[in-house]
Order: structure tokens, then sequence, then C-alpha cells
């Protein structure tokens, strides 16, 4: 199947701080990029639809100024968790489709202390 | 709105049997695709196969096999011959084509657990 890449795998950082996490298509373009959320014991969440070259598509109650979204090219979303805090704890892991079948990223395990 | 329901919270199994994990689904979208995603402990969603609602055959992918029944929208995942790495998450999920085309809805997922 197709090769989604999801970077990094686990961070920890400081309440207050900023983290950026990158999901690319290795072998395949991906005009359009999902980013789900999930909380332990619990099922995907979508935040957000990342579109290449204009503005994502938050869900509701998804807030677009913390959840930064950013599809610069044609393989490239990044997703900038901005002034996070431990609420903001949480597995975040992207996808995108590739002839009829969506494809998914590692994942991020996202702590905030 | 599309919405998939999975009622199985947990399922036990005895390595090498096969097991069916359900999973039922609503939509209005007259075109849509159906997903089974295995997640393990440390967090990937892997693809296991893929069901067309205009698919004429029921999909096959090895050891993994989707009893579609559109009338009954149900979709559930058969795994023959069950292995102790089988033991993980399954969560079914569905694409609309219409309402928020690609973007897919989950279910609550079956803990799956293969016992020696």
């Amino acid at each position: 199947g197709a090769v989604v890449s999801q970077h990094p795998s686990r961070v920890i950082c400081k309440s207050g701080t900023s983290v950026k996490i990158e999901c690319r298509s290795l072998d395949f373009q991906a005009t359009t990029m999902f980013w789900y959320r999930q909380f332990p014991k619990q099922s995907l969440m979508l935040m957000a639809t990342s579109n290449e070259g204009s503005k994502a598509t938050y869900e509701q109650g998804v807030e677009k100024d913390k959840f930064l979204i950013n599809h610069a090219s044609l393989t490239l979303s990044t997703l900038t968790v901005t002034s996070a805090h431990p609420e903001d704890s949480s597995f975040y892991i992207c996808s995108a489709a590739h002839t009829r079948k969506a494809f998914f990223g590692q994942g991020t395990r996202l702590t905030v202390v | 709105a599309q919405k998939i329901t999975q009622t199985q919270p947990g399922m036990f199994v005895q390595e090498k049997e096969a097991v069916t994990l359900d999973c039922t689904y609503d939509t209005s979208d007259p075109s849509y695709g159906l997903f089974w995603y295995k997640q393990p402990s440390s967090g990937e969603m892997i693809f296991l196969i893929y069901q067309g609602s205009y698919d004429q055959q029921n999909a096959t992918e090895g050891r993994y096999s989707l009893n579609f029944q559109k009338a009954r929208k149900s979709a559930n995942l058969v795994i023959s011959a069950s292995q102790l790495g089988d033991s993980a998450m399954y969560f079914c999920a569905m694409r609309g084509t219409i309402q928020g085309a690609q973007k897919l809805v989950f279910g609550q997922g079956t803990r799956l657990t293969i016992n020696p």
C-alpha cells in the first residue's frame, strides 16, 4: 500500500510552547490530508481537512488558532499545536487518500508538561 | 449524517479460530466506501481491507474478508485462522462521497484478544 510518514512519533513539550507535526506522503501526491486526534481508549476524531494550496477545513469545536495546519506541497502537511497545554496531550495521526483507500501515518504521541 | 456502530467493545478468541467483528453503518450517500483498520498498541493504523458500496463481490485480503450486506447496512470483518499477533484494536470506518468527501468516520472500535 501507499506510504504515509509522520514525524515525530513522540514529543514532550513544556506548557506554553508550540509543537509542529509533519505528515508526508512518500510515494504519491495528496491534495488532501486529514488530521485526527485520539484520546486513550477512544476512537479517532477528525480535527481538520488539510487542502494543498488553500485553507484547512476544521471540524466543529476545533480551534483554528490553536491547531494551525499548513499544506504547502502535494506531499507535505503540517499541524502546529500552538501554546500547548496539558489538555492538548493526545495521540495525533494524519491520513491521506490514495486509489480509493486511506492510509495513515504512524501517529504522534504528544505530552505537554 | 454518517454513522458507524461497532457493538462489541471486546472479543476473546482462541488461537486458530475464525472471528467476526461486527460493524453497521448509516448514510444517505448513494456511493460510499467501508474500511477496516487494525491498531496495535504502538498506535499506528494499519489498513486491512476496503469495500466499495458498488463492488459486486465481497472484498478479501489474505486472512481478512469483509462480509458486506448492503440491505442490512453491515460490513463485518472476518479473520480466519486467528493468530496471536491479531490481538489489537479494530476500527470500522466509512467514507462518503457527498457529505465531506474522502474524510473517514470511525466506529468505537473492538478490542480483539487472541488466547493461546
